[in-house]
């Protein structure tokens, strides 16, 4: 079936330098790549999303990249301050009439002071 | 608006006790998700609906069942509790027309 992993599972930055989460995914029908932001003690919540169709799409301080033929994405966070600590999580999800998303295991993204 | 609400919050259970986890969305999605999150292993689907009165697996189903019975609510439901059933739950909706879910903040179940 459909599998996702993520790396690294933990990373610590200094605040502001910049911080990279890689993810691969298995089914190449996959067509949507969301990444989301989890906080203690919250539900996760969508912060960029990319779609098969696009390389790279841009939001502020945050960017994401997909390789399709590599079966690859990556979220980029610049000048990282200690509010982007948090769990990230990368998904990739096929639409098989309701949305089937597999998640990554997450990266717990650390930003000192 | 409240987005997705889910209640409990918080529940502790014993082996062979029944429950029912309750989410409500007030966006008029048409989808909703139920998912579990265990430690070191994301996020993992129980059960998802199309729509009201319609429910199908998700890649761990096993022990749980769930009801849509109106549009706004989706139901999970642990008929005999089990430790391995002790995680956190989430909820989530979505348009019929985007993959783009919104998240319930979770129910911790611990069953002992």
């Amino acid at each position: 079936g459909e599998n996702v992993e993520q790396h690294p599972s933990t990373l610590s930055v200094q605040e502001g330098d910049s911080a990279v989460i890689k993810c691969t995914y298995s089914d190449s029908a996959s067509n949507y790549f969301p990444w989301y932001k989890q906080e203690l003690g919250k539900g996760p919540q969508l912060i960029i999303d990319i779609r098969s169709n696009v390389g790279e799409k841009k939001d502020q301080r945050i960017a994401v990249t997909l390789n399709k033929t590599a079966k690859h994405f990556s979220l980029h966070i610049t000048e990282t301050q200690p509010e982007d600590s948090a769990v990230y999580f990368c998904a990739a999800s096929i639409n098989t009439g309701g949305f089937k998303t597999i998640f990554g295991a997450g990266t717990r993204l650390f930003v000192k002071a | 608006n409240a987005g997705v609400t889910q209640t409990p919050k918080f529940r502790v259970l014993k082996t062979g006790q029944s429950m029912t986890l309750l989410c409500a969305q007030d966006m008029n999605h048409e989808y909703m998700y139920w998912y579990r999150q265990d430690p070191g292993m994301g996020l993992r689907l129980i059960h998802y609906s199309v729509g009201e009165g319609t429910t199908a697996k998700g890649e761990v189903p096993d022990g749980y069942n769930v009801s849509r019975l109106k549009k706004q609510n989706f139901l999970l439901g642990l008929e005999s509790a089990a430790p391995s059933q002790t995680s956190v739950y989430f909820c989530a909706s979505s348009y019929s027309s985007s993959p783009e879910q919104y998240f319930g903040p979770g129910t911790r179940l611990t069953v002992t």
